[in-house]
């Protein structure tokens, strides 16, 4: 089993929409979250760190459940240039970074 | 300021070549990571140095892969006799130092092989 599984989609989403994904992660002694954003033949990037207590920056929200062990990205009133593949990255005991596949997501006009 | 950059950004061998990349991190970063992207799959982690040290290789597929970091800054990643398999973007990322909350990624050099 792969310690991060995301549903790759694509997710296809109306613009001004909410979608929301989630990503599972293996390692329950996992300490910390992140969501990369991807664009298409580019680097990843941070968007926003994941706190046991959520984690709200304008548009994107970001949740943890320790106890089912999954992360969730909700974005509000999608724009065209949120157009891009969400990376879920989970941090493990080594300290390495553990990429998911990403959910790609693609918003309509 | 000057982020991560890696040369070349495009790079087609021939089976059997022997590849070299280079990653050039943001200065003054202690940590640098190599990753391995393959179409349509996520950063897969290969190696990771703090400074000079090579501290965890465990993700290097092969002994055809070798990585240093001689004086604590510019990085290779040294892909010898390349397969098809070899074929993907390797990307790599620099932080300056533990926890490694957020790593600064370069462009990365999509390595074709004939």
């Amino acid at each position: 089993r792969k310690e991060v599984e995301q549903d790759p989609g694509p997710f296809n989403v109306p613009e001004g929409a909410t979608v929301a994904f989630n990503c599972t992660y293996s390692n329950s002694a996992s300490q910390s979250f992140f969501w990369y954003r991807q664009d298409c033949r580019k680097e990843p990037k941070l968007l926003m760190s994941v706190y046991s207590s959520g984690n709200e920056d304008g548009r994107f929200t970001a949740q943890l459940n320790r106890a089912s062990q999954y992360i969730s990205l909700l974005i509000r009133d999608s724009k065209l240039s949120d157009s891009a593949t969400y990376l879920c990255v989970v941090v493990g005991g080594n300290n390495r970074l553990a990429f998911g596949k990403g959910n790609q997501v693609v918003v309509i006009p | 300021g000057a982020g991560v950059s890696q040369s070349p950004r495009y790079k087609v061998a021939k089976r059997g070549q022997d590849v070299a990349l280079r990653c050039d991190p943001i200065s003054g970063h202690v940590s640098l990571f190599w990753y391995q992207q393959a179409l349509g799959q996520g950063p897969e982690f290969l190696t990771y140095f703090q400074n000079e040290a090579q501290l965890d290789k465990s993700g290097l597929p092969s002994d055809r892969f070798f990585a240093e970091r001689p004086e604590g800054s510019v990085s290779t990643l040294k892909i010898q006799r390349t397969q098809q398999e070899d074929s993907a973007v390797y990307l790599c990322a620099s932080s300056p130092r533990e926890p490694h909350n957020e790593q600064f990624f370069g462009p990365g050099t999509r390595l074709t092989v004939l």
